[in-house]
C-alpha cells in the first residue's frame, strides 16, 4: 500500500519563528489533506490540497503531485499552533492514509 | 458547524469485556469512519460506512466490528477487548460528495484503556 512519511517527527521553536513541515508519499493520490490535532486531541482540517498552493492566514501549503510531496508552512508561530500536524492522502473512495505526524511545540 | 460527538472521552475496560464506542454526527453526512491513533503510527482506518447498514473494512479491522442502523450513528464494537486495543479511537464523517473530493470532520476521540 501507499506509504506516507512526515518530517521532522518533532519540532521545538520559539514564538515568532517560521517552520516548514514536509510530507512525502509513495504513489499517485486523489487528494492530500493537512490536519492539526490540538493538545486535547481534536483534529481539524487545515487544507485540502491535491496540487498547487493555498494560503490561510499565517499558514500555507504546497503540493507538488508529480514529485509526490507536500509542504506546510507556518509563519510567525504562536503558542496556539502547538500540537501534532498530520498529512493524509486519499487513495480513493475517501480512504485516508495518514502519516505518523509532526509534533510541533511553540515555546513563549 | 458540523458536530461529531463520541460517547466517552475516557474509558477503562477489562480484558475480555465487550466494548461499544458510539459516534453521532448531526449534519446528515453519508460517510462515517472509525480510526485508531497510536504514537508514531498516525491514524489507521478500522472500518467505514457509506450508507445505513453498509460497512467496509479498513486497513486494520481485526478484532473489531461496526454497526450503522441509523444514518447519524456509527458504532464500533470490540467483541472481546484485549490489551493491544488500548488506544485513542477517533470517529469522522463526511458528506459523501460524488467523486469523494471533500474533507472529513472528526470527533474529539475516546481514550480506551484495556486492563
Amino acid at each position: 500500500g501507499i506509504q506516507v512519511e512526515q518530517s521532522p517527527p518533532d519540532l521545538i521553536l520559539q514564538e515568532g519563528a517560521n517552520s516548514t513541515l514536509r510530507c512525502n508519499f509513495s504513489d499517485s493520490v486523489n487528494n492530500l489533506q493537512w490536519f492539526h490535532q490540538n493538545p486535547w486531541g481534536q483534529l481539524i482540517n487545515l487544507f485540502y490540497i491535491p496540487s498547487g498552493t493555498k494560503q490561510n492566514g499565517r499558514l500555507s501549503a504546497t503540493t507538488v503531485a508529480t514529485e509526490r510531496y507536500s509542504l506546510l508552512y507556518i509563519s510567525s508561530s504562536q503558542t496556539t499552533d502547538s500540537g501534532v500536524y498530520f498529512c493524509a492522502v486519499d487513495t480513493g473512495a475517501q480512504k485516508l492514509v495518514f502519516g505518523q505526524g509532526t509534533r510541533l511545540t511553540i515555546n513563549p | 458547524d458540523v458536530k461529531v460527538t463520541q460517547s466517552s472521552r475516557y474509558l477503562v475496560k477489562r480484558t475480555g469485556e465487550k466494548v461499544f464506542l458510539e459516534c453521532v454526527q448531526d449534519m446528515d453526512h453519508e460517510n462515517m469512519f472509525w480510526y485508531r491513533q497510536d504514537p508514531g503510527l498516525g491514524l489507521r482506518l478500522i472500518y467505514f460506512s457509506y450508507d445505513v447498514k453498509m460497512k467496509e473494512k479498513g486497513d486494520i479491522p481485526e478484532g473489531y466490528s461496526v454497526s450503522r442502523e441509523k444514518k447519524e450513528r456509527f458504532s464500533l464494537i470490540l467483541e472481546s477487548a484485549s490489551t493491544n486495543q488500548t488506544s485513542m479511537y477517533l470517529c469522522a464523517s463526511s458528506r459523501g460528495l460524488a467523486g469523494g473530493q471533500e474533507t472529513q470532520y472528526f470527533g474529539p476521540g475516546t481514550r480506551l484503556l484495556v486492563l
